[in-house]
């Protein structure tokens, strides 16, 4: 069970606008910033959101981040079919003298 | 770049162990991350290690806390190399293992940014 918790998945139709949810504690989310990685099918993880709301070079700004209190979301608008990709949401945490956690990860689905 | 290298194949109880050699920069003044995927599962940090540029002192690591009495973790600066070592493995650390640049935001704040390709780890007789 992961210590940050996001929903299994999601979809929509391209063009629709759709939000993950991370939902954290006051030992992770509420005390340090929130990273998103979006996986593609057989590739590694890649950076696309850090510091709760910042884009790396090249992130499309279709991608936004958000965090309030003990929770983050990551919103996706204009779904593209190449936005099919598992997405994680990552932390750190405070907890047995300190350790990176990662959310169990969202599939999403562009129908 | 990140580049991951070792053994495919390990045998239960023995120690897994892999290399990460970095291009383009050093490896001093970043943290550097393992992390695993089994196949068709989440993302486990395995642990960190930050080598400041004075050498004269040790690397900071942490652990997983639940990897950590299995774990260790070194680096390499002349060759821009980092390492882990899993002992006594099971098929419960068949893996995709992953090497990851780790660094601080502004505000202090840890993040991974760059991550390598990942090399798959199996555990078996």
């Amino acid at each position: 069970q992961s210590v940050l918790t996001q929903p299994p998945s999601v979809s929509g139709p391209p063009g629709q606008r759709l939000t993950i949810s991370c939902s954290g504690s006051s030992s992770n989310i509420g005390s340090h910033t929130l990273n998103w990685y979006q996986q593609l099918p057989g590739t590694a993880p890649k950076l696309l959101i850090y510091s709760n709301n910042q884009r790396p070079s090249g992130v499309p700004d279709r991608f936004s981040g958000s965090k309030s209190g003990t929770s983050a979301s990551l919103a996706i608008s204009g779904l593209q079919s190449e936005d099919e990709a598992v997405y994680y949401c990552a932390s750190w945490d405070d907890t047995r003298n300190g350790q990176w956690v990662f959310g169990g990860g969202t599939t999403l689905t562009v129908l | 770049q990140l580049s991951e290298s070792g053994p495919g194949l390990v045998r239960p109880s023995e120690t897994l162990s892999l290399t990460c050699t970095v291009s383009d920069g050093s490896v001093s003044s970043y943290y550097w991350s393992w992390i695993r995927q089994p196949a068709g599962k989440g993302l486990e940090w395995i642990g960190r290690l930050y080598r400041s540029g004075y050498t004269k002192y040790n690397p900071s690591l942490d652990y997983n806390p639940s990897l950590k009495s299995r774990v260790s973790m070194s680096v390499d600066v002349s060759k821009n190399q980092f390492f882990l070592n899993l002992n006594s493995v099971t098929g419960a650390d068949t893996a995709m293992y992953y090497c990851a640049r780790g660094r601080l935001d502004g505000d202090g704040y840890f993040y991974h940014d760059y991550w390598g390709q990942g090399v798959l780890v199996t555990v078996s007789s």
